[in-house]
This record gives C-alpha cells, structure tokens and sequence, in this order.
C-alpha cells in the first residue's frame, strides 16, 4: 500500500461545474499538506498549503483536510477549460526536508 | 525575477554517456531536490540537500549523482549506469521542508 493514494484519472467534467480532487494516506503523523497544478511539460506549481486540520479558501480554490479520516481535498469552484492540468497532492512530517507525493490526477475541463 | 532555472530544456543522450543537468536558483533557499517524473506517474526523488556540501540520497538515486558545491546550484548527472534514463527530470528548492518551488523541468531522451 502506497503512503498517498490519489486516484489517476482522468476527470472530465464541463466547464462551471464544481470539482472534487482527493487523497488518501495511511500515517497519521502527516502535519503539513499541499496541493501543486502541473500543467503538460511543464514543473509543478504550488497552489494550495494547509497545515495541520480545516480548510483554506484562495478564490475558487478550497483545500479541506480531514486527519481523523486521513483524506484531504480540493474543490475548485466554476471551473475553467485553463484548470485542465494534472493536479499533485503532497504532504510532510513536522521539521521533515522530504514530500510524500501522490501520483497526480489529471483533470479536463470540457469548454 | 526570483526562480529556479533549469537547462537544456531537451537532453539527447547516447549509450555509455554521462550527462548533467543544470538546475539553479536565485530564492536563497538552503534546500534543493532532484525528482524523476515518469509519464502517468507522480514525483520520485533522486537527491536532495539540506545545505553546501551536503546531500542525501532519495528513493532512486542508483546511476545518479550530484554535487552541491554553492547554494545557488545542484547539478544532476545522470551516469551510464542509470539504465532507463528517459524520464522529465524536475528541480526544486525551499526554505525549509514544507513547501517546495519548481523549475519548468528538463527532458532526458536516449538516441
């Protein structure tokens, strides 16, 4: 069993919708949690950084960590064809230089 | 502008030979990361260092090899050894573990 699972896809949903991107983990001492956008070719971009439980909201983006369920997510409201890209999820232990990474969702957004 | 630079963008490389990527960055940060993205695939750390001088081997670090002789750069050389070197190799840094900036990546092709 990986120590991030993150679902492949691909995710095809029409423009306006509301997206759901999700991960799953297995240790609970995970304290820091993030979400990067990597579009093709391209390096990764961080979009989205939680520490520690609850939610943060950057405009159309809201990242949600549930510790107790070991889940985290990332909605993304109105959805834009300029979303499509494949989104990472990482996460690291407390005073911890590495990143467990998931291995990517890719997301496309129907115009 | 504040970033990561990496070159070439594209590496052609014939049997037997050892090559070096290039990775620099001009957000004084301490941490650098190599990583080796493979197609469907999330991130896999190669090497990583925490500060000049100093360097650890990540998960695949077999025909790999780096130095880390200023903070601003973190070479990659990818050794005859490494067998299947074709891969989109990415470069990261940050202040400290938790959040982690990329460059845009350099592809390795074996002719």
């Amino acid at each position: 069993q990986k120590e991030v699972e993150q679902d492949p896809g691909p995710l095809s949903v029409p423009e306006g919708a509301i997206v759901s991107l999700n991960c799953t983990y297995s240790n609970s001492a995970f304290q820091y949690f993030m979400w990067y956008r990597q579009y093709s070719r391209k390096g990764p971009e961080l979009l989205m950084y939680t520490y520690s439980s609850g939610n943060k909201e950057d405009g159309r983006f809201t990242a949600q960590v549930d510790k107790s369920s070991k889940y985290i997510s990332l909605f993304i409201r109105d959805s834009q064809p300029s979303d499509s890209a494949t989104y990472l999820c990482a996460m690291s232990f407390d005073s911890n230089y590495q990143l467990i990474w998931g291995a990517g969702t890719k997301l496309i957004i129907k115009p | 502008d504040g970033g990561i630079t990496q070159s070439p963008k594209y590496l052609f490389r014939k049997e037997g030979q050892n090559v070096t990527l290039s990775c620099e960055q001009n957000l004084n940060h301490d941490a650098m990361y190599w990583y080796r993205q493979d197609p469907g695939q999330g991130l896999r750390l190669i090497y990583y260092s925490q500060i000049v001088n100093d360097f650890q081997k990540g998960d695949i670090a077999e025909g790999y090899s780096v130095s880390r002789e200023k903070k601003e750069s973190f070479p990659l050389t990818v050794t005859s050894a490494q067998k299947n070197p074709t891969a989109f190799y990415l470069c990261a840094s940050s202040i400290s573990g938790e959040t982690q900036y990329f460059g845009p990546g350099t592809r390795l092709l074996v002719l």
